[in-house]
């Protein structure tokens, strides 16, 4: 069974602070690796994806990935209260039918004002 | 259309009755995706389709479930004699090939409630 692995909080930060979201994966195949957010009673929406190890940068977000120790990251600067929501992150896994996306159970940040 | 486009939007109905929810994808995606949420629980999946392939039925949860996509377009998931446990919201997502390299974009979902 393929597993993604994230804490599921609550993450409380205060406004301005910096939030790390982290995720295990246990599928050593998976290729693209991506982090939706969630706001309650709302669908889950992409916000960053990466492919290759290291860091990726957009905006106040920044992706981290590290392939040999099978880990993703979100960190998220400046957090601001509308950054309160679920964030999932997902793998991709591949099968004889093709390729589908296996998600963690979210983590929820609470940014405080 | 601009978006994944899921209805109905909510759907209330008594044991034992049958659910059609209907996903309309994205024009060009060629991955359809359905996944279910209960209320505080993460993705579950349930099926997939990938172009022309036999779909990926290996999340569905019993034989009352079934799927089909019409003309590699819209897709159709069927709850037969539904349960209390079927209760959650229904998400499905489509995908621009190569199918997941880029992630998803979900719909709005259907909300069931079984009473």
């Amino acid at each position: 069974q393929k597993e993604v692995e994230q804490n599921s909080g609550p993450l409380s930060v205060p406004e301005g602070a910096i939030a790390s979201l982290n995720c295990t994966y246990s599928d050593r195949g998976s290729q693209s690796f991506f982090w939706y957010r969630q706001y309650s009673g709302k669908s889950p929406e992409l916000i960053m994806f990466i492919y290759s190890n290291g860091d990726k940068e957009d905006g106040r977000f920044t992706a981290q990935l590290n392939k040999a120790s099978q880990y993703v990251s979100l960190l998220i600067r400046d957090s601001q209260p509308s950054d309160s929501a679920t964030y999932l992150c997902a793998v991709t896994h591949n099968n004889q039918a093709g390729t589908a996306l296996i998600f963690g159970k979210g983590t929820t940040l609470s940014v405080s004002s | 259309g601009a978006g994944v486009s899921q209805s109905p939007s909510n759907k209330v109905t008594e044991k034992g009755k049958d659910v059609e929810l209907r996903c309309d994808p994205i024009s060009g995606h060629t991955a359809l995706y359905w996944y279910r949420q209960s209320l505080g629980q993460g993705l579950e999946f349930l099926i997939y389709f990938q172009g022309n392939s036999a779909p990926d039925k290996s999340g569905l949860p019993s034989d009352r479930f079934s799927a089909e996509r019409t003309g590699g377009s819209v897709s159709t998931l069927t709850i037969q004699r539904t349960q209390q446990e079927d209760s959650a919201v229904y998400l499905c997502a489509s995908s621009p090939p190569p199918a997941g390299y880029y992630g998803y974009t979900f719909g709005s979902g259907t909300r069931l409630t079984v009473v």
